[in-house]
């Protein structure tokens, strides 16, 4: 298994630029995440999935916009990327909730100028 | 979720056990202690986790107090490739299940 999978690794967008961070994973987990993670802090939930066709906010959801058409891929839209938006983003997934690991990707490091 | 406690730092020589300290006075019941890590520009990496007993598995070995208000994270043979922030974190399943990292403890393996 490639467990969970971020695509690209690393991007340079304008302020005012949109873009679409990729996530998979092939784990047939139900849930899926999004994070950010600015420099020298923790992790904070953007969106997140606990299926196909369900998706809910987050505590940092504004700017960012999420689909999830599939099991596997839960992509993350930034639409007018802003400064603020710069950061390391992170896609997670676990089996279920509760006493269940999550497994994080490698990260997308996004810079903003 | 339950606050936790963690130095800021510790070192440790490569190939002795490092114990990772962890409080969490203020835990419920049903909220279980994680244990993840985060090697430099990586994703966090799980470890263990436990409710009430010590767990072991082929990373680590968690050991909880009775009364549950402390935890230890022990990598029996820490090697270089553990250098890592390592994340002490109680949950208990909610509607979005997010984990809340605080600020960990930085491990530093010291050849």
């Amino acid at each position: 298994n490639a467990g969970v999978t971020q695509t690209p690794k690393f991007r340079i967008l304008k302020i005012g630029q949109s873009m679409t961070l990729q996530c998979t994973q092939d784990m047939n987990h139900n849930y899926m995440y999004w994070y950010r993670q600015d420099p020298g802090m923790g992790l904070k939930l953007i969106y997140y999935s606990v299926g196909a066709g369900i998706t809910d906010k987050g505590e940092v959801p504004n700017g960012y916009n999420v689909s999830r058409s599939t099991t596997e891929d839960f992509p993350l839209r930034l639409e007018l990327a802003a400064p603020s938006q710069t950061s390391v983003y992170f896609c997670a997934s676990s089996y279920s909730r509760g006493s269940y690991e999550q497994y994080f990707g490698p990260g997308t490091r996004l810079t903003v100028t | 979720d339950a606050k936790t406690t963690q130095p800021p730092s510790m070192d440790c020589a490569e190939g002795r056990a490092a114990n990772l300290p962890c409080n969490h006075s203020t835990i419920s019941g049903n909220e279980y202690v994680y244990w993840y890590r985060q090697i430099h520009s990586q994703g966090p990496q799980y470890i263990i986790h436990g409710l009430k007993n010590n767990e072991t598995n082929e990373m680590a070995s968690l050991i909880i107090t009775e009364d549950r208000k402390s935890s230890t994270l022990i990598l029996p043979h820490a090697t270089l490739r553990d250098t890592a922030v390592y994340y002490c974190i109680v949950r208990v399943a909610t509607r979005d299940d997010k984990i809340i990292f605080g600020k960990g403890t930085r491990l530093h393996i010291l050849p």
